[in-house]
C-alpha cells in the first residue's frame, strides 16, 4: 500500500447523506482511479483522472462525483443518488499514459445504515 | 461483462503444493497483469507480461501468456499459508490504458 493512502478505513453513512472518501498519493503519478469492489464482482471502475483538473467517467459513475484539483489528491464523493453504496472502495494511481502497474491504497469500507 | 475471467473461482490446497490459476480474455491486449489481494486490503501488483512475451518468472511465481488462446496462467510453486489471498488478472482491452479486472480466484493454502 506504500505511497497511496485512503481515509477513513471504515465509514458509516445514513441514507440520504453524501460522504467523501479521501485518496492521496506521493508517487508523483499523473493518473488516479477509483474502483468499487463488491463480493464476487471484482473491481469496477467509477472514475479516473489522467491529469490535474481533468477526469472521466468509468463504467459505474452514476451517483458518484470526483475532483482533481491537486496532483496528489483525488477525492470521491458518494452522493445520495447512489442507490446501493455499501461496498469496498479502492483508489489507485499509475504513470499517466501507460498500462503499467497500478498502485492501490488500502481501501475504504462504506456501510449505509 | 469482464474482459478477464479467472478460473477457478476458488482453490484450496495444502502447503507445499503448487497452485495454478487461469485467466481468459476476449479482445487483443498489450499486456496482462496479475495482482494479489489479501482480505480487506488493497491490491498488490505481482507481475506484468507483455503481449510479445510467453513466460515470465518472479520468485515462486511463473506466468505464461498464450495470445492465440487469449489466456494466461499464474503458477505459485511450493505454496505457503501466507499465499492465501485472492488473485486477479487485469488486461488492457483494445490497447486502452485503463486496466480491466476479472472477478478473481480465491486461494486458500492450508498449513
Amino acid at each position: 500500500d506504500g505511497g497511496i493512502t485512503q481515509s477513513p478505513k471504515y465509514l458509516f453513512r445514513k441514507e440520504g447523506q453524501n460522504v467523501t472518501l479521501s485518496c492521496e498519493q506521493n508517487l508523483n503519478h499523473d493518473a488516479m482511479y477509483w474502483y468499487r469492489q463488491d463480493p464476487g464482482q471484482g473491481l469496477r471502475l467509477i472514475y479516473y483522472s489522467q491529469i490535474v483538473n481533468d477526469f472521466q467517467k468509468g463504467d459505474i459513475a452514476e451517483g458518484y462525483s470526483v475532483s482533481r484539483e491537486k496532483k496528489e489528491s483525488f477525492p470521491l464523493t458518494v452522493t445520495s443518488a447512489q442507490k446501493n453504496p455499501t461496498a469496498f472502495y479502492l483508489c489507485a494511481s499509475s504513470i499517466e499514459g501507460t498500462t503499467d502497474t497500478q498502485y492501490f491504497g488500502p481501501g475504504t469500507r462504506l456501510t449505509v445504515l | 461483462s469482464q474482459q478477464g475471467e479467472e478460473d477457478p473461482q476458488a482453490l484450496s490446497i495444502q502447503e507445499g503444493e503448487n497452485a495454478t490459476m487461469n485467466c481468459s480474455y476476449k479482445t487483443s491486449i498489450n499486456n496482462l497483469q496479475w495482482y494479489r489481494q489479501n482480505s480487506g486490503r488493497g491490491l498488490v501488483h505481482l507481475i506484468l507480461i507483455r503481449s510479445n512475451e510467453r513466460e515470465k518468472h518472479s520468485g515462486r511465481l511463473r506466468v505464461t501468456l498464450d495470445t492465440s488462446k487469449k489466456s494466461s496462467s499464474l503458477l505459485i510453486t511450493a505454496s505457503r499459508a501466507a499465499d492465501t489471498a485472492s488473485y486477479f488478472c487485469a488486461t488492457d482491452p483494445g490497447g486502452s490504458y485503463i486496466p480491466t479486472f476479472g472477478r478473481g480466484t480465491s486461494l486458500i493454502v492450508h498449513p
